[in-house]
């Protein structure tokens, strides 16, 4: 067990819907990334968050959005879902810059 | 931005051999790299990292890392390999200001016994 937990593992959806990922840090890890991995596209920075403010932005969809809160677990929104969002999509957290991540074990999303 | 680049999408060892997983990468300012490894429906791991100092690094499982600055490369080894080793490998890099990581394409290990 990394620490860093996210739920659901696994979720199917179909074409259109709207899907919220939920991931919970570290204890004592301010900072949350979002990672989408897929088979064509690798390992893709979505977004950062730091206790509680958005960071950095990588390639993140304007379907896609997130948010950290208070107790520092965080959501990653996708909406409109279309086939080609079918992917892992992992939560990493970290404590300060310079240290390496602890990711979680991801959530499988599927889009039928 | 930072980038990652792996050059190889699989590299096949046998058991027993060294083996050496390839990255170079291009960033601003002075590098934070590391290494990760992923099994099978699971997260990555960390493995290794470089921030300063002694440019040859050691990390968890017996392997290492050589930090060369000249040719901007950071590839990753070991000695001896193990089948159990076989996974996806995973390079990245983020600089000093930014705090967001950007990972290679990856390149999958395979140990035959």
């Amino acid at each position: 067990d990394s620490g860093v937990t996210q739920t659901p593992k696994h979720l199917i959806t179909a074409t259109g819907q709207r899907v919220t990922l939920r991931c919970s840090p570290r204890s004592g890890d301010l900072s949350v990334y979002w990672y989408q991995q897929s088979l064509d596209q690798g390992l893709q920075f979505l977004i950062q968050y730091y206790n509680g403010e958005e960071r950095a932005k990588g390639n993140i969809l304007e379907r896609f959005s997130a948010q950290q809160f208070p107790d520092l677990h965080s959501e990653l929104n996708l909406s409109s879902l279309e086939l080609g969002d079918s992917a892992l999509y992992f939560c990493a957290s970290s404590v300060v810059s310079g240290n390496g991540y602890t990711f979680g074990s991801g959530t499988r999303l599927t889009v039928v | 931005a930072q980038s990652v680049a792996q050059p190889e999408d699989q590299v096949n060892v046998a058991e027993g051999n060294p083996l050496t997983v390839k990255c170079t990468y291009s960033v601003s300012g002075n590098p934070y790299l590391f290494w990760y490894v992923q099994y099978p429906n699971r997260g990555l791991q960390f493995l290794l990292k470089y921030i300063t100092g002694d440019n040859l690094v050691k990390g968890s499982y017996g392997f290492e890392a050589e930090f060369n600055k000249s040719q901007t490369s950071f590839h990753l080894k070991k000695p001896s390999a193990l089948v159990s080793d076989s996974a996806l490998y995973f390079c990245a890099v983020r600089d000093a200001n930014n705090n967001d990581m950007r990972f290679g394409a990856g390149t999958r290990l395979t140990v035959k016994p």
